[in-house]
């Protein structure tokens, strides 16, 4: 099984602010199958980043995803009020399919 | 577009069995190969349960693959999940999924769409 780990647990920062998110893999993520979801309270995750750094549909340029092998990182350029949020990762390479603990955007 | 619903009772008793259903709707059951079951206990992270392939393949997480049983309906154009031995430790929001697919490559591309969420609370 495919650990993944997150860091930091949490990042305060302020609208306008860049936000960088770590995920490590415990080993190489298969073809980069490596996602990102952001999850605000009570609502559903939503899929931002796949292939480790491909959009899905509708998700803003601001987002964007790099790295490969077993690091892997999430920017977003310049914070929007409505990013404040839980960040996870998930690979989909393998199975079982694996989460990260998540990263909460909150603000400072 | 797709559209996933989970539906199900929202309490069971311990040593009980779980049981809920994601209705498809928007498209085809069969349009996507992998429909899953995610889960999230109150205040902690994602737990992926395990998943069905449309033609009735699966895939279980080796932690709860001794209780876990997900089937398909395609006639009703829905999947289930059964969940049993219930303890408190399985109350969570339970989520049904789609696979995503890269328009250009066809390749998997993550999860989506999601449906809401329901919480199943585990007490006597």
């Amino acid at each position: 099984e495919i650990v993944l780990t997150q860091s930091p647990g949490t990042l305060s920062l302020s609208p306008g602010e860049r936000a960088t998110l770590s995920c490590r893999a415990s080993q190489s993520v298969s073809s980069s199958y490596l996602a990102w979801y952001q999850q605000k309270p009570g609502q559903a995750p939503r899929l931002l980043i796949y292939g480790a750094s491909s959009r899905a549909t509708g998700i803003p340029d601001r987002f964007s995803g790099s790295g490969s092998g077993t690091d892997f990182t999430l920017t977003i350029s310049r914070l929007e009020p409505e990013d404040f949020a839980v960040y996870y990762c998930q690979q989909y390479g393998s199975s079982p399919r694996t989460f990260g603990p998540g990263t909460k955007v909150d603000i400072k | 577009q797709v559209q996933l619903q989970e539906s199900g009772p929202g309490l069971v008793k311990p040593s009980g069995t779980l049981s809920l259903t994601c209705a498809v709707s928007g498209g085809s059951i069969s349009s996507s190969n992998w429909w899953s079951w995610v889960r999230q206990p109150p205040g902690k992270g994602l737990e992926w349960i395990g998943e069905i392939y449309h033609s009735g393949s699966t895939n279980y997480n080796p932690s709860l693959k001794s209780r876990v049983t997900i089937s398909v309906d395609k006639s009703k154009n829905q999947f289930s999940l059964k969940l049993s031995s219930v303890t408190a430790a399985d109350t969570a929001v339970y989520y049904c999924a789609g696979t995503y697919y890269d328009i250009l490559t066809g390749y998997e591309a993550g999860f989506d769409p999601w449906g809401q969420g329901t919480l199943v609370t585990v007490s006597s």
